[in-house]
């Protein structure tokens, strides 16, 4: 089983529907993550917490809001998806990563999202 | 925040070695040279980093310039598995997450049989 797991993996919605992608892990790591991947930009980082009590906006927040539920679950939620929300979506997991240790960054296989 | 520059995409044969190469003119002294790769269909894996010296593991090797304004990501056999783009990233020694890593573009690798 993957160590990090998100669902759905694939989703096709309409504009204005509100959408869930999911994400589990057994990683047993505090810091978990979610970025956004579009053809020609890379992936961008939209949210990221460090525990379940800490949320932190990233790069592209706006039009998305993320709920942690426990260590190991992080949600990502489209309240009202739009066309150019359509991208593939990746949540990732790392341990602490300051005071020389690494904090590897391990990704899920990625949810794509289609919003007609 | 310093920035690499790598080649959009590389071609190598199978079973013979791979050199990526990566730009970061402006890295500081306390940035690590990170290297992940995304196979087709998945999220991005870690490959090796390194601070100065050259590193090596299973996977690849890193060699890092005197200057450290340039790296190299070397496969040392390319199988067909290899096929994947390549991120170079920079992070500084003080960045406990993830959250300020920047996925560019990467060099897409193409291994031909």
């Amino acid at each position: 089983d993957a160590d990090v797991t998100q669902t759905p993996r694939n989703r096709i919605t309409k504009t204005g529907k509100r959408i869930m992608l999911e994400c589990s892990q057994t990683k047993g790591h505090d810091r978990m993550y979610w970025y956004r991947q579009d053809p020609g930009l890379g992936l961008r980082l939209i949210y990221y917490s460090f525990d379940v009590k800490d949320i932190n906006k990233g790069e592209i927040s706006d039009g998305y809001s993320v709920s942690r539920q426990a260590q190991a679950k992080f949600s990502l939620s489209l309240e009202s998806a739009i066309p150019n929300q359509t991208a593939l979506y990746f949540c990732a997991t790392s341990d602490f990563g300051g005071r020389g240790l690494f904090g590897e960054l391990f990704f899920g296989e990625g949810s794509r999202l289609t919003v007609l | 925040d310093a920035k690499t520059t790598q080649p959009n995409s590389m071609e190598s044969n199978e079973e013979e070695p791979v050199h990526l190469p990566c730009n970061h003119s402006t890295i500081s002294g306390t940035d690590y040279i990170h290297w992940y790769r995304q196979l087709p269909s998945q999220g991005p894996e870690y490959v090796i980093h390194g601070l100065t010296s050259n590193v090596n593991n299973r996977m690849a090797s890193l060699a890092i310039a005197e200057d450290r304004k340039s790296s190299t990501l070397i496969l040392h056999r390319a199988t067909l598995r290899d096929a994947a783009v390549y991120y170079c990233i920079l992070r500084d020694a003080g960045e406990t997450s993830g959250s300020r890593l920047t996925f560019g573009e990467g060099t897409q690798l193409t291994v031909n049989p």
